[in-house]
């Protein structure tokens, strides 16, 4: 079965410093996400992304966070300055079909952890 | 802002035995979807669940959805150890939007 890919699997960060997580969803899917999970806590949407464009975020997503995609393969989560409580598994996900009520595809995630 | 809210938060049983995990909310939802998640990797979809009183089967796990589309239930027969994991349900918000409960980790000892 097709999936989705991320990289790196753990990144560690200076709190301040900017990261980029990577991510290369299916490649016949349209529709891309990005979730979080704080260790303990529930899967929390951050950002919906279509036809190049924000189609929704959370109250989460401000405006240190941005998506990107910037070739026809990546689709990128940027956090621009760190902070401690960014640290999160993040999780790219990718449809076919607007994510509310078809299957979503999810990668295997970004340990993200903030010192 | 639609919740949903899952019972239990944690199960230890040993293998063989059956359970029922909850997910329930105060809002209708159009359907309802089980993913499981292991340690180290993303949540995995398992059954989507649409019209109001359906129940699906997969293998040992029947999936219910409430008659009023407020509440599911994940019902697992004999349990085996291979069945332990985070078991999420989740619904739409929004079009693009899918909102995850709050999880039940089951651990199934052999």
């Amino acid at each position: 079965e097709p999936e989705v890919t991320q990289t790196p699997s753990h990144q560690v960060t200076q709190m301040g410093q900017e990261v980029i997580l990577r991510c290369v969803p299916i490649s016949n899917h349209l529709y891309f996400y990005w979730y979080r999970q704080i260790l303990g806590q529930k899967v929390e949407f951050l950002v919906s992304f279509y036809n190049n464009e924000i189609s929704e975020k959370s109250e989460i997503f401000d405006d240190q966070f941005s998506v990107e995609r910037p070739d026809g393969s990546n689709f990128t989560l940027k956090i621009r300055s760190t902070k401690l409580e960014d640290s999160a598994m993040y999780f790219c996900a990718s449809s076919r079909e607007p994510g509310g009520n078809e299957k979503l595809f999810f990668g295997s995630g970004t340990q993200l952890s903030v010192l | 802002t639609q919740l949903l809210e899952q019972s239990p938060q944690f199960l230890s049983i040993q293998e063989g035995e059956n359970l029922t995990v909850y997910c329930n909310s105060s809002s209708v939802f159009s359907s309802l979807q089980w993913y499981r998640q292991e340690p180290g990797e993303g949540p995995v979809l398992l059954v989507t669940v649409v019209t109001g009183g359906e129940v699906k089967k997969l293998k040992r796990l029947t999936f219910q959805f409430g008659d009023a589309r407020k509440d599911s239930s994940l019902h697992i027969t004999a349990a085996q150890p291979g069945d332990t994991g985070l078991y999420l349900c989740a619904g739409p918000y929004n079009t693009d939007k899918l909102i995850f409960g709050t999880g039940t980790r089951l651990q199934v000892f052999p």
